[in-house]
This record gives C-alpha cells, sequence and structure tokens, in this order.
C-alpha cells in the first residue's frame, strides 16, 4: 500500500507570507494528524482529526494555523502569516479507526521561514 | 499531562560498540511506549513497540523492555552499525477521549563511526 505522503518536502518563504502543506494519508485511514518539530525539540502534537471532523486541535500554537481535511481524506495546513519561530519540520500521520491502532508517518515537510 | 524526557544527545560510537540511550516518561493511564527512528532524509518509522509492564520490544537487534516500576523504556542494541546513524525517538501512547494521543520525547541522534 502507499505510504502517507507530505508535500512539499520543502519549503522557504519569507515573514509575512503563507504556506500551505499537504498531506494524503493511507487510504483508508479515519485518523489523520499533524506534528511538528522545532528544531532539537521534542515532536509536538497539532491536531487530530477523525475522518472530516476536528478530534482535538488542542496543540495547535496560534490562530494563524488552519487545518482542514475535506471529505475526510487528504489535509492542509496552512500558516498566514507566517512568523521565523513556525519554521521546524511538519509531520503527518494517519491511522486506522480502531483504538491504539499504530500510527504510520510521512517524511514531513521542512519549513524554513526567513 | 503525559510527558516523555530521553538523553540528549548527540551519542557518539564507534561501530559494534553497545549502545544505551535512556527514556523515561509520566502518564495518567497506563500507556503504549515506542522507539521511533528517522533516517536521514526520511520520515518516522516505527523499530519497536510495548504494550504492558515487562513486554520486551525488539527489532533489527535493537530491545527495550516496559518497566512500570522504573517508568523507563530505555533502548539497547549489543553493537551498532554504520547504518544505524539516525535520530531514536522516545513515545508514549495513551487513549485520551477514546482515541490515542501520541507523545513524543526530544529525539537523541546517534552517530556511529566506522
Amino acid at each position: 500500500e502507499a505510504g502517507v505522503t507530505q508535500f512539499p518536502s520543502h519549503s522557504v518563504i519569507e515573514k509575512g507570507q503563507t504556506v500551505t502543506l499537504r498531506c494524503d494519508p493511507i487510504s483508508g485511514h479515519d485518523n489523520l494528524y499533524w506534528y511538528r518539530r522545532v528544531m532539537g525539540k521534542e515532536i509536538k502534537f497539532l491536531l487530530h482529526f477523525v475522518k472530516e471532523s476536528k478530534q482535538d486541535e488542542s496543540g495547535m500554537p496560534n490562530n494563524r494555523f488552519l487545518a482542514e481535511r475535506t471529505g475526510g481524506t487528504y489535509s492542509t495546513l496552512k500558516v498566514q502569516p507566517a512568523e521565523l519561530e513556525d519554521s521546524g519540520v511538519y509531520f503527518c500521520a494517519s491511522s486506522q479507526g480502531w483504538a491504539n491502532s499504530p500510527l504510520h508517518f510521512g517524511n514531513g515537510t521542512r519549513l524554513t521561514v526567513t | 499531562g503525559d510527558s516523555v524526557t530521553q538523553m540528549e544527545g548527540p551519542v557518539t560510537l564507534s561501530e559494534e560498540a553497545f549502545l544505551t540511550i535512556n527514556c523515561t516518561y509520566t502518564a495518567t493511564g497506563y500507556p503504549s511506549l515506542f522507539w521511533y527512528v528517522q533516517y536521514p532524509g526520511e520520515g518516522l518509522q516505527l523499530l519497536l513497540k510495548a504494550t504492558k509492564a515487562d513486554d520486551k520490544g525488539s527489532n533489527k537487534g535493537f530491545e527495550a523492555t516496559y518497566r512500570k516500576e522504573t517508568t523507563s523504556f530505555h533502548l539497547e542494541k549489543g553493537s551498532v552499525q554504520v547504518s544505524d546513524s539516525a535520530v531514536y525517538f522516545c513515545a508514549l501512547s495513551d487513549l485520551t477521549g477514546g482515541y490515542q494521543k501520541v507523545t513524543f520525547g526530544t529525539g537523541t541522534k546517534l552517530q556511529v563511526i566506522p
């Protein structure tokens, strides 16, 4: 089966610009997660979708971040306007619908805000 | 809330040396424990897991034992290879509202030199 795919793999933007990250989960996976790793720190949870609904968005840093999952398939994470501290690697993961099903991660998008 | 603490890196070892990366956790529930690995240029991959006390997870020569009494899940390998150079993340998964939430440590970079 195809894995979780994310694009772009890298993005370099200037402060104040907008960036949209995309994640395509494994087909049939109801759960979709976004995580972020700022340089040298832990991988932090951002939010969790179950199908098209936001189950938990307690990790979203502020209202400059907007995540959507149209039709319960792919998801986008938009940062608008981007700030320097938003730089990091954004990971997407998906899992099947049952509790404790393993998470499958994408390769991540490395975002650099200059 | 849940948290994971792992030893800071980087860790530099010679090939065939013994590896230990310490990991301790705090959790309100009864979590599952994981080690993920990120090889250069790749995404996060599940290395091994343990779902209950005294379980031992193992894969690719790596092992970790779920120690409830010491809340630890230390990663070990008897003889490391250059190809093991990567960043290793300890993580726990707890059920929150019926859905699993994964909490990661900061990651430990391992460099194995020939």
